[in-house]
């Protein structure tokens, strides 16, 4: 069973702070995504990398870096938390083959005061 | 822009009918689709996929349609059943590209 798990499922951050979240997956996928989630718009791509070092930006990047240092980890950082970023963010991966599904952990509950 | 759209926020089926969740798409390079499941608290599940080559997928109490002219998909759940009472998202790519495009998520609810 591919397990993706992501470092806390609730966080409760101030506004200016340098938030870090981190997703590991242990079947050796070469891409990994960050998604955020939101009432009434569903998921939302924030960054991807289809492999180690590599990252390509989502659909909303902005206020957002991420890290892939190694294969098994995707770290997202919000450099200067808001409270707009208030959010369920949601990990995946995924085997590079055509077709192949993307893999959830369980969420992180990020909450921006 | 919103590329895929899931018109319905929530259903509400009595156990043992059918559910019916659909799903439009306005890009007609997407040439693959799924659907994911989510409860509360978790993350989304794989649920069921098919390829624009085909036109139904079945997989247990689980089919989906496609309709390449309508751009419309459809999630048939026959019978439903309590622990089917979740977030339904479908989802599109092209290309065998990594990047899947969600729609906005319906809500169902089974009724005993």
């Amino acid at each position: 069973d591919v397990k993706v798990t992501q470092s806390s499922r609730y966080l409760v951050k101030r506004t200016g702070e340098k938030v870090f979240l981190e997703c590991v997956q242990d079947m050796d996928h070469e891409n990994m995504f960050w998604y955020r989630q939101d009432p009434g718009l569903g998921l939302r791509l924030i960054y991807f990398s289809y492999d180690v070092k590599m990252k390509e930006k989502g659909d909303i990047p902005e206020g957002y870096s991420v890290s892939r240092e190694k294969k098994e980890r995707f770290s997202l950082i919000l450099e200067s938390a808001s409270t707009n970023q208030t959010s369920m963010y949601l990990c995946a991966s995924r085997r590079n083959l055509v077709g192949n599904e993307q893999f959830f952990g369980p969420g992180t509950r990020l909450t921006v005061l | 822009d919103q590329q895929v759209k899931q018109n319905s926020p929530s259903l509400s089926v009595q156990e043992g009918r059918i559910s019916i969740l659909n799903c439009d798409y306005t890009n007609s390079m997407f040439d693959y689709f799924l659907w994911y499941k989510k409860y509360p608290a978790e993350g989304p599940t794989f649920l069921i996929s098919i390829s624009s080559i085909k036109d139904k997928n079945e997989d247990g109490r689980f089919t989906v349609f496609l309709n390449k002219s309508a751009k419309h998909l459809s999630l048939h759940i026959v019978p439903s059943q309590p622990g089917d009472s979740a977030v339904y998202f479908c989802a599109a790519s092209w290309g065998g590209n990594e990047k899947l495009t969600f729609g906005t998520g319906t809500r169902l609810t089974i009724i005993p």
